[in-house]
């Protein structure tokens, strides 16, 4: 089945400072790959997405490209701000009736 | 434009109780999905509804849940009897249906302490 790992949080970081986020996935045929970020108090809303090998997915400053030969989808941003202190969910989904599959969230803290 | 809307916030019951969480897709949205989020276990999802029809509930945890969607604009999730393990947050989201692509809008939730 397919299945998404994240790298264990809290992760907290210095405003300004460079963010990666490692996500890994297994699943068959080509998934298209999703970043998703929670707020406090406030449900999940896409972030950036890839649809296939090489795409490069971005928004608001980060950036993630999509790795097949690696299966991965790692979120980066080259200097983050205390606004950017949220949870960070890897997604993926085949498409159709698959549904989209979360990994478990990284919290992300930026202290000023 | 109005998001999916979520009620009630926040509920506060006894063991044994009944829950009854309710849920508003974004109109025109026709696949709708009930997720649950702890600590301990992070994002599950419950049930995945398209044109109102169940399509997987395999992550229903046992049979004290149970989800309907009587028509487009309105889901419900109920707990009978309730259990402290069950306190949670509850996602509702909805999705646009033309192959379903990945993205999803989520409600604020519904976050439940059962007693």
């Amino acid at each position: 089945g397919n299945s998404v790992t994240q790298m264990e949080g809290p992760v907290t970081l210095s405003e300004e400072a460079f963010l990666t986020i490692n996500c890994t996935y297994t699943a068959t045929g080509y998934p298209s790959l999703f970043w998703y970020v929670q707020y406090p108090g406030e449900g999940l809303q896409l972030l950036l997405k890839a649809t296939k090998a090489d795409d490069k997915g971005s928004n608001k400053g980060f950036e993630a490209t999509y790795r097949k030969e690696t299966t991965s989808f790692h979120l980066e941003k080259g200097s983050v701000q205390v606004s950017d202190s949220a949870v960070y969910f890897c997604a993926l989904t085949r498409g159709g009736a698959d549904g989209l599959t979360f990994g478990k969230g990284t919290h992300l803290i930026i202290q000023p | 434009d109005a998001g999916v809307i979520q009620s009630p916030r926040h509920e506060v019951t006894e063991m044994g109780q009944e829950v009854t969480l309710r849920c508003k897709p974004i109109s025109g949205h026709n696949s709708l999905f009930w997720y649950r989020q702890t600590m301990m276990r992070g994002l599950e999802l419950l049930i995945y509804f398209n044109n109102n029809v169940p399509i997987d509930d395999s992550g229903m945890p046992e049979d004290r849940f149970s989800a309907k969607m009587p028509n487009a604009s309105f889901s419900t999730l109920k707990i009978q009897p309730s259990e402290p393990r069950d306190s949670a947050v509850y996602f509702c989201a909805s999705s646009s249906d033309r192959g379903f692509t990945g993205e999803l809008f989520f409600g604020e939730g519904s976050r439940l302490t059962v007693l």
